[in-house]
């Protein structure tokens, strides 16, 4: 039963690039939310993604967009990228019991 | 506003005492607490949770408590080992909906042998 996986693992870009990041989630959930964790900081909601349509949000700008899939894995997209969107990106499906299950994370770096 | 207090940010003990970890919550709607262990460069793991429903979880050294009229929970961890120590996060729900978790800003936990 394989767990919730992440790419990349890590990511350089420069400012003003574009990034994508994907998220398989664990089987049998249907339901994936992304999570931004700057070093030494918990993890801050950035949005969820349910039956392909984002369900909440967090309090982040429209240059932070995603998508769902019909086999419910994701994608965040961040525009325009600032040095301060450098960050280990976290994804965390979940399924009926609506328990949290996290992945390995992408650790992005802008430069 | 959303937010959830953490404390104490830092936690050193020695191995076989006991730890414990509060957290303070403002969205009264709250119903759903998870406790994550994070060690260094991995994910975040669930090693507890507590619902709304209930005041008092406990698994085997792990146990938490819920006081939803002060808006307060806590993890305890008894006969703390090494392999405990990591970085420990506590989280609400915001709202009756359980999808946005707002997490603390972390708890580093040391065990010394």
């Amino acid at each position: 039963d394989a767990g919730v996986t992440q790419s990349p693992t890590h990511l350089i870009k420069t400012r003003g690039q574009q990034v994508t990041l994907r998220c398989s989630p664990k089987s049998g959930h249907d339901t994936v939310s992304w999570y931004q964790q700057a070093l030494g900081q918990g993890p801050q909601f950035i949005f969820q993604y349910y039956e392909e349509e984002e369900r909440q949000r967090g309090n982040f700008p429209d240059r932070f967009s995603g998508h769902q899939f019909p086999n419910y894995s994701s994608e965040l997209n961040v525009n325009a990228l600032l040095l301060g969107d450098s960050a280990l990106y976290l994804c965390a499906s979940t399924g009926k019991e609506e328990t949290q299950y996290f992945g390995p994370g992408t650790r992005l770096l802008v430069l | 506003g959303e937010n959830v207090e953490q404390h104490p940010s830092t936690l050193s003990v020695q191995e076989g005492d006991s730890a414990v970890i509060k957290c303070t919550y403002s969205d009264s709607a709250s119903n759903y607490f998870p406790w994550y262990k994070q060690e260094l460069g991995k994910r975040p793991q669930l090693i507890i949770d507590i619902r709304s429903n209930v005041g008092e979880k406990k698994d085997q050294r792990i146990a938490v408590t819920l006081n939803k009229t002060a808006k307060h929970f806590s993890l305890h961890i008894t006969e703390t080992q090494p392999e405990d120590s990591a970085v420990y996060f506590c989280a609400a729900s915001m709202g009756s909906n359980t999808g946005k978790l707002i997490f603390g800003q972390g708890t580093t936990l040391q065990v010394k042998p």
